[in-house]
């Protein structure tokens, strides 16, 4: 099955520097890569995704990178604020129709960021 | 306005207690989802049920059984609590296979 790498287990950067977080996965049938975030008490929220047939995707302060060769793929994250302040997710899934994988997601162990003001 | 709801939030039970936490969603989504979140954050899925079928069904205890009475309900009953079943549940529901969005979690504790 995939198994889903993900470094760092923390993170912790100045207001305004840059995060990088970065995972791996193992299953070349992946091909949907989402991102979420977890609040404290609350439920992950998808802040990006990207399909394995884009290698790069952007939306405001948030840019994820896919190298299918390498199997791997990262968030980026700019101008930080304190309220990006969270746990970070990535997974990797997708499978084949029909399959039994079909809509799996599998996790990475996620990444603690702290932006201090 | 509420895309993916759990009841209960919050569930503290004994050992030895069945117990069963819902799920519904207003997304009209065809796929939803059980996963676990241990206490170091680990999130794993369960099960996965497509219109009302079930799809994924990971290497759980025969304890936990799945119900999904209709595509935007999936309720999940546990026999013979133990201590080990403390976490985090989250429903999730998607169009298979794309985006899954995630209910505000139910934390069991089992005492």
């Amino acid at each position: 099955g995939e198994n889903v790498e993900q470094h760092p287990s923390t993170l912790s950067v100045q207001e305004g520097d840059s995060a990088v977080i970065k995972c791996t996965y193992s299953d070349s049938a992946s091909n949907y890569f989402p991102w979420y975030k977890q609040e404290l008490g609350k439920g992950p929220q998808l802040i990006i995704d990207i399909r394995s047939n884009v290698g790069e995707k952007k939306d405001q302060r948030i840019a994820v990178t896919l190298n299918k060769t390498a199997k791997h793929f990262s968030l980026h994250i700019t101008e930080t604020q304190p309220e990006d302040s969270a746990v970070y997710f990535c997974a990797a899934g997708g499978g084949n129709a029909g399959g039994t994988s079909y809509g799996k997601l599998t996790f990475g162990q996620g990444t603690i960021l702290t932006v201090h003001p | 306005d509420t895309a993916v709801s759990q009841t209960p939030k919050y569930l503290v039970t004994q050992m030895g207690n069945d117990k069963s936490i819902k799920c519904e969603q207003n997304l009209g989504h065809d796929t939803m989802y059980w996963y676990k979140q241990d206490s170091k954050k680990f999130l794993k899925i369960m099960f996965s049920y497509n219109n009302k079928e079930l799809i994924i069904n990971e290497t759980v205890p025969n304890r936990f059984s799945p119900k999904s009475p209709d595509k935007a309900h999936l309720n999940l009953h546990i026999n013979s609590l133990e201590l080990g079943d403390s976490a985090v549940y989250f429903c999730a529901s998607s169009f298979s296979p794309d985006t899954q969005y995630f209910g505000p979690g139910t934390r069991l504790t089992v005492l």
